[in-house]
């Protein structure tokens, strides 16, 4: 079975401290993503990586910025952290982008008071 | 763009059917997906149909799809308290981003 590990369940955060959310995938997928879930949003794309070195902006990428050093590790980065960024964040990978599902992580719940 | 749609929320009592409707627009969509949230738990993948089917079953869920109107489904048979949950209707975009997610029902289950 395909496992995403994300570094943190829960984290809190003062405002304008920079946060690290780390996730690993032990599939060697190439694509991996990073989402945002809030209460009748959904989910929304904030940034994606289809290969090491590469990155793409999602719908919402402001704010924010990734790390893909190694296939297996996908960070995200909140520059200077805001209280209107306390959500839910969702690590997911794929081997196939075209004809294959996201494989998800548990998720971490990120306070900014 | 594509969009997928579906309704927020749904309530059915234990032992009912559960039916979660979606509908979405990229009809060169190749699969649909159902994933399930539990509360605090990231996304699990329920199950999936293949763009030429019609229908899938497994166990205690049946999906139908309807190309033609563009409508998926997800029934629940004999829906337990377990089954209280998030449930996603996806479908594959097009360009860079493989999954097109809808908000997602909730599914609350009365004993």
């Amino acid at each position: 079975d395909v496992k995403v590990t994300q570094s943190s369940r829960y984290l809190v955060k003062r405002t304008g401290e920079k946060v690290f959310l780390e996730c690993v995938q032990d599939m060697d997928h190439e694509n991996m993503f990073w989402y945002r879930q809030d209460p009748g949003l959904g989910l929304r794309l904030i940034y994606f990586s289809y290969d090491v070195k590469m990155k793409e902006k999602g719908d919402i990428p402001e704010g924010h910025s990734v790390s893909r050093e190694k296939k297996e590790r996908f960070s995200l980065i909140l520059e200077s952290a805001s209280t209107n960024q306390t959500s839910m964040y969702l690590c997911a990978s794929t081997m196939d982008r075209e004809n294959s599902p996201l494989h998800f992580g548990n998720g971490t719940r990120l306070t900014v008071t | 763009g594509e969009d997928v749609e579906q309704s927020l929320f749904l309530s059915v009592r234990e032992g009912d059917s559960s039916v979660i409707n979606c509908t979405y627009t990229d009809s060169s969509s190749t699969y649909l997906y159902w994933y399930k949230q539990e509360p605090g738990a990231g996304l699990q993948l329920l199950t999936y149909i293949f763009s030429n089917m019609d229908m899938k079953q497994d166990q205690r869920l049946t999906v139908l799809l309807n190309k033609k109107d563009k409508h998926l489904s997800l029934r629940i048979a004999d829906t337990q308290t377990g089954d209280s949950a998030i449930y996603f209707c996806a479908e594959i975009g097009g360009g860079n981003t493989p999954l097109v997610f809808g908000k997602g029902t909730r599914l609350s289950v009365i004993a």
